[in-house]
């Protein structure tokens, strides 16, 4: 596609719930990232897979956060057993080799 | 500058004038910048970058400026259009094969017709 794609747009899910959040990243870009951005607050990094590299996990805020990159392009974001203050929007960027990175529209998740 | 809370630093300007928007960044290693528009219920969007081998770079109606002795970095938009209004991220990068980058908290830039 033309530019990172996101879904869903919007997720609304129940405390306790387990959710998905999937990006399909620019085609051929290498490298792939996941940010969480609190209202009114900055982007927030969580994970960034490189190629084949082990992924770098030093962002993600507890184990109930996963993120798998299947086959060097798309990328799921799992959160185990959501809690209320897992409610922000879920950003994916991807890059080539230079710093660029471009992002999505995000995903925005409500815990209720 | 930096925001507390849920507050982010805001900049308010007429329709025509100039913005300069700033960005104090953390690490004297970070070698590369970039400035990021963001509007509401939309992902960032990239502005402009800069190397720190340079101190100036323009595109088009935007400067950014680099200051690496006290670590500061602008964003300047000439003849501001009420299509600029967003939020403007600052993001830095340490360098060498890390593609991470670590973005500042934002400036909510807001133009007045």
């Amino acid at each position: 596609g033309a530019g990172v794609s996101q879904s869903p747009s919007n997720k609304v899910t129940e405390k306790g719930k387990d959710v998905e959040l999937r990006c399909d990243p620019i085609s051929g870009h290498t490298a792939l990232y996941w940010y969480r951005q609190s209202l009114g607050q900055g982007l927030e990094f969580l994970i960034y897979f490189q190629g084949n590299s082990a992924p770098d996990k030093s962002g993600l805020p507890s184990d109930r956060f996963s993120a798998e990159r299947t086959g060097g392009s798309v990328s799921t974001l799992t959160i185990q057993r959501t809690q209320q203050e897992d409610s922000a929007v879920y950003l994916c960027a991807s890059s080539l080799a230079v710093n660029i990175q471009y992002f999505g529209a995000g995903t925005r998740l409500s815990v209720l | 500058g930096e925001s507390v809370g849920l507050h982010l630093p805001t900049l308010s300007v007429q329709e025509g004038d100039n913005s300069i928007i700033n960005c104090a960044y953390s690490n004297s290693a970070s070698d590369y910048f970039i400035w990021y528009k963001q509007e509401s219920g939309k992902g960032p969007q990239f502005i402009i970058d800069i190397r720190s081998n340079m101190d100036k770079r323009q595109g088009q109606r935007v400067t950014v400026l680099l200051n690496k002795t006290v670590k500061h970095l602008s964003l300047q938009i000439a003849a501001t259009q009420p299509g600029d209004s967003a939020v403007y991220f600052c993001a830095e990068n340490s360098g060498g094969s890390n593609y991470k980058l670590t973005f500042g908290k934002g400036t909510l830039l807001t133009v007045n017709p």
